[in-house]
């Protein structure tokens, strides 16, 4: 089974200014990549997915990720945040060879400062 | 736009009560999944369906029980719900594109 971690739990940004949430994934077999997003009393949304291809991928909000093989890492960037970005950002694995189990962090909440 | 519906987004029961949360998803998905996500945990898998009266426990199945008697809809039980179920509740489906959809959840208060 998977591990994934989000090293912080808490991440406080002023508005405009550039952000980057880690994430780490423990194996190194094939996998699905995803960040989620959740505002409050919301579900989860899609912010992006990497399944194959271009190691850089990008969100229609400013949004970015890049998957790191070597580093068994996806972080999220994003080069200039808006108040509206405040919510929960969780990182999400799936194994390719099977699919149906996700494995997720445990979050971070990011907070933009006016 | 795929859509999964969850029957309530808020709910209180007593302890000892049996509750059922229900979801449903209109794109023919064959996977579906019951989490519950609580400060600092994160989502935790509870148990998924992968086919039709077909499941299989996830990481936290200890008092919960499901059911999927169509593939639209599956259905988490709380046999006799107790306080520290008390939490948020998110099911998931999963589609073609391999991520999954979440419905809005459920917030279960149990006293």
């Amino acid at each position: 089974a998977q591990s994934v971690t989000q090293l912080d739990s808490q991440v406080p940004v002023f508005e405009e200014a550039p952000v980057e949430l880690r994430c780490n994934y423990s194996s190194s077999v094939s996998v699905y990549l995803f960040w989620y997003v959740q505002y409050p009393n919301q579900g989860l949304q899609l912010l992006l997915k990497y399944l194959s291809g271009s190691t850089l991928v990008e969100s229609i909000n400013g949004f970015e990720a890049e998957f790191n093989k070597s580093q068994t890492s996806f972080h999220l960037r994003k080069p200039s945040v808006h108040i509206s970005d405040t919510a929960e950002y969780f990182c999400a694995v799936s194994e390719r060879n099977t699919g149906n189990q996700f494995y997720f962090g445990t979050g971070t909440s990011l907070t933009v400062i006016p | 736009d795929v859509k999964v519906t969850q029957s309530s987004r808020y709910l209180v029961k007593r302890t000892g009560e049996k509750v059922f949360l229900e979801c449903v998803q209109d794109m023919d998905h064959e996977n579906m999944f019951w989490y519950r996500q609580d400060p600092g945990l994160g989502l935790r898998l509870i148990y998924f369906s992968y086919d039709v009266k077909m499941k299989e426990k996830g990481d936290i199945p200890e008092g919960y029980s499901v059911s999927r008697e169509k593939k639209e809809r599956f259905s988490l039980i709380l046999e006799s719900a107790s306080t520290n179920q008390t939490s948020m509740y998110l099911c998931a489906s999963t589609g073609w594109g391999y991520e999954q959809y979440f419905g809005p959840g459920t917030r279960l208060t149990v006293t």
